[in-house]
């Protein structure tokens, strides 16, 4: 079964505290994605990396930074944690290879609800 | 990135086809059209992905014109378990392309 694993369910942090978010795939997949969600916006990406140590920007990077060392793993992290990044964060994989005779299809953690006081 | 359109929300009674449409008219030549579905407290899940023409899997069917400006999600005799918000994507889906997300449409199912 094809997993993307988001180490916390839920998280509280303090304002200003630096914050990791680490998330894991164990498909091989070279893609991997950086949303937050907020009620009335959808998802929005924040970053994605198509290959180890790569990063791009999405939509709303600011405030954040991502790490990619390996692989297998795409950290999110926050700085200077602020109470407008209380969100729920996903984290998405997918690979570029053609694997259904069409495009491809991306898979989802269960999400990170962070809350910022 | 192709932009979508769809309704912000539909509502359904249990049992009937629910049809829902995205518009993306500045589609591309090498641009899939890919559904996803989201619950509540859950990350989003592939429900069909197509080119052309008509998909069909065990979940849903996708209509696609042969202008390819827009498409139709179509899931039969919905059940309450199908509330979810649905979201339409454009794009290649291949090499370094990220995956774009707009707002979705909001289903909802009443018994």
């Amino acid at each position: 079964d094809v997993k993307v694993t988001q180490s916390s369910r839920y998280l509280v942090k303090r304002t200003g505290e630096k914050v990791f978010l680490e998330c894991v795939q164990d498909m091989d997949h070279e893609n991997m994605f950086w949303y937050r969600q907020d009620p009335g916006l959808g998802l929005r990406l924040i970053y994605f990396s198509y290959d180890v140590k790569m990063k791009e920007k999405g939509d709303i990077p600011e405030g954040y930074s991502v790490s990619r060392e390996k692989k297998e793993r795409f950290s999110l992290i926050l700085e200077s944690a602020s109470t407008n990044q209380t969100s729920m964060y996903l984290c998405a994989s997918s690979s570029p290879h053609d694997t259904t005779g069409g495009g491809t299809e991306a898979f989802f953690g269960q999400g990170t609800r962070l809350t910022v006081v | 990135l192709a932009k979508t359109t769809q309704p912000i929300s539909m509502d359904s009674y249990e049992g009937q086809e629910v049809n829902i449409t995205c518009s993306h008219n500045n589609i591309a030549t090498n641009d899939y059209i890919t559904w996803y579905q989201q619950f509540p407290s859950q990350g989003p899940r592939f429900i069909i992905q197509g080119y052309k023409t008509k998909v069909t899997n065990e979940v849903a069917s996708l209509f696609i014109p042969a202008d390819r400006k827009s498409s139709t999600l179509s899931l039969p005799r919905v059940s309450l378990s199908d509330t979810a918000v649905y979201y339409c994507l454009v794009g290649d889906m291949g090499g370094n392309t990220p995956l774009v997300f707009g707002k979705g449409t909001r289903l909802s199912v009443i018994a």
